[in-house]
């Protein structure tokens, strides 16, 4: 069975600090990997997803993720960090060969943002 | 584009009461759709899912119902809630194969 863990429940950053949130999953065949961003009382909105091609991902708000198959990683990473950037991210694995398309979401990490 | 709606937003309801939750997407069809949970202070919990009219899976045994009346209509319902209940609905769709993009969310306060 495919799972995804967030070893970091919680992550507090310096606003302009780098940050990296870790993703690790586990998947017996080749994954799609996803990268979601929640703000207090909305919904899930899509940061970037890797289905193939080159590992380094780039999304929305000057996020990247990269794809290390070695490690069973998808690490989401931004080089300088903003106050409006603090929310609960949630890492996410599927299959997508089949009809249901059904993900497997990580338990997220909540970024808190110093200033 | 396409467009995901959620009603309501939120909805306080008491114990052992009905509950209905719609969401409808616009500008796509045959999409699949998905119910999701989040309890307080945890992750998503897929609790429905349909890939076409009146063809809907069920992940979690619960008091909680779902159906697709019309292709882009899909109704989480419930006939008595429980304090359990209370949470956030998020409705989500997606084309064959790729990603899901998520609705704003319905919070369900159950007193």
């Amino acid at each position: 069975a495919q799972s995804v863990t967030q070893p970091d429940i919680h992550i507090t950053v310096s606003e302009g600090a780098s940050l990296e949130l870790r993703c690790n999953y586990s998947y017996g065949a080749t994954p799609y990997l996803f990268w979601y961003v929640q703000s207090p009382g909305q919904g899930l909105q899509l940061l970037l997803k890797y289905f193939s091609g080159d590992t380094l991902v780039q999304g929305i708000k000057g996020f990247e993720a990269e794809f290390k198959r070695s490690q069973s990683s998808f690490n989401l990473r931004k080089p300088s960090v903003h106050w409006s950037d603090a929310a609960e991210y949630f890492c996410a694995v599927g299959p997508l060969n089949n009809a249901g398309n059904m993900l497997t979401f990580g338990g997220g990490t909540r970024l808190m943002v110093k200033p | 584009s396409q467009t995901i709606h959620q009603w309501p937003a939120t909805l306080v309801q008491p114990v052992g009461s009905p509950l209905s939750l719609e969401c409808t997407v616009e500008g796509t069809s045959n999409p699949n759709l998905y119910w999701y949970r989040q309890a307080a202070g945890r992750g998503l919990q897929l609790l429905f899912y349909s890939i076409g009219i009146d063809q809907i899976s069920s992940e979690v045994p619960q008091n909680l119902s779902a159906s697709r009346p019309q292709d882009r209509q899909f109704i989480l319902s419930s006939k008595k809630l429980l304090l359990s209940d209370s949470g956030f609905y998020l409705c989500a769709w997606s084309p064959r194969a790729d990603t899901q993009y998520f609705g704003p969310g319905t919070r369900l306060t159950v007193l």
